[in-house]
């Protein structure tokens, strides 16, 4: 099993439309999660950490459940240039090393 | 303005021929890390540091080195690069506690070993 699992997509959807992707994590250890967007082989931009508490910014909304060991994203209202891989990132710390684990990302594909 | 920056940006070499690829950080951050990114198996982690003179191995650290004599630089360095070493690379920092913050990354390094 990987240790951050992604539905790579892609998931098409229209302009104004309301999209969801979930992430799954293996290790209950992982301490800080993140939601990154990378546009074509660009670098990754940081878009939401994310909180135990969930956090919003504007259109996107950020959960953790920590329980079941996965994150998600909900973005609302779609425009066109949200268009994008979104790549969930998780932190783990054990024994003094700190990694950041990536999935293989989601693609969104937002329609006219 | 804050940022990363990585060099060179593209580079087509030969099996054998030492190569390194810098990185640079105008952050004061304290971690730093190389990522190879492939299609299909998303960005791994080669190798990381928490601060000056201390570093270790990500996922794949096989077939590179780095150093880390000065906070804002990072260079990777392949001492043998081969064809399966051909990728695109980012460089990336962070300032959070114990190196669990958000990470911002260079603009990539396009390398492709014949």
């Amino acid at each position: 099993r990987k240790e951050v699992e992604q539905d790579p997509g892609p998931f098409n959807v229209p302009e104004g439309a309301t999209v969801a992707f979930n992430c799954t994590y293996s290790n209950s250890a992982s301490q800080s999660f993140f939601w990154y967007r990378q546009d074509c082989r660009k670098e990754p931009k940081l878009l939401m950490s994310v909180y135990s508490s969930g956090n919003e910014d504007g259109r996107f909304t950020a959960q953790l459940n920590r329980a079941s060991q996965y994150i998600s994203l909900l973005i609302r209202d779609s425009k066109l240039s949200d268009s994008a891989t979104y790549l969930c990132v998780v932190n783990m710390a054990s024994s003094g090393t700190y990694k950041y684990i990536f999935g293989t990302g989601t693609r969104l594909k937002v329609l006219a | 303005e804050a940022q990363v920056t990585q060099n060179p940006r593209y580079l087509i070499t030969v099996t054998g021929k030492k190569l390194t690829v810098t990185c640079s950080q105008n952050m004061n951050h304290e971690y730093m890390s190389w990522y190879r990114q492939d299609p299909g198996l998303g960005l791994r982690q080669i190798y990381y540091s928490m601060n000056v003179e201390v570093t270790d191995k990500g996922d794949v650290p096989e077939g590179y080195k780095v150093s880390r004599k000065e906070k804002r630089n990072f260079p990777l360095i392949l001492e043998s690069p081969s064809p399966n070493q051909t990728s695109l690379y980012f460089c990336a920092s962070s300032g959070g506690l114990a190196g669990g913050g958000e990470q911002y990354f260079g603009p990539g390094t396009r390398l492709t070993v014949t």
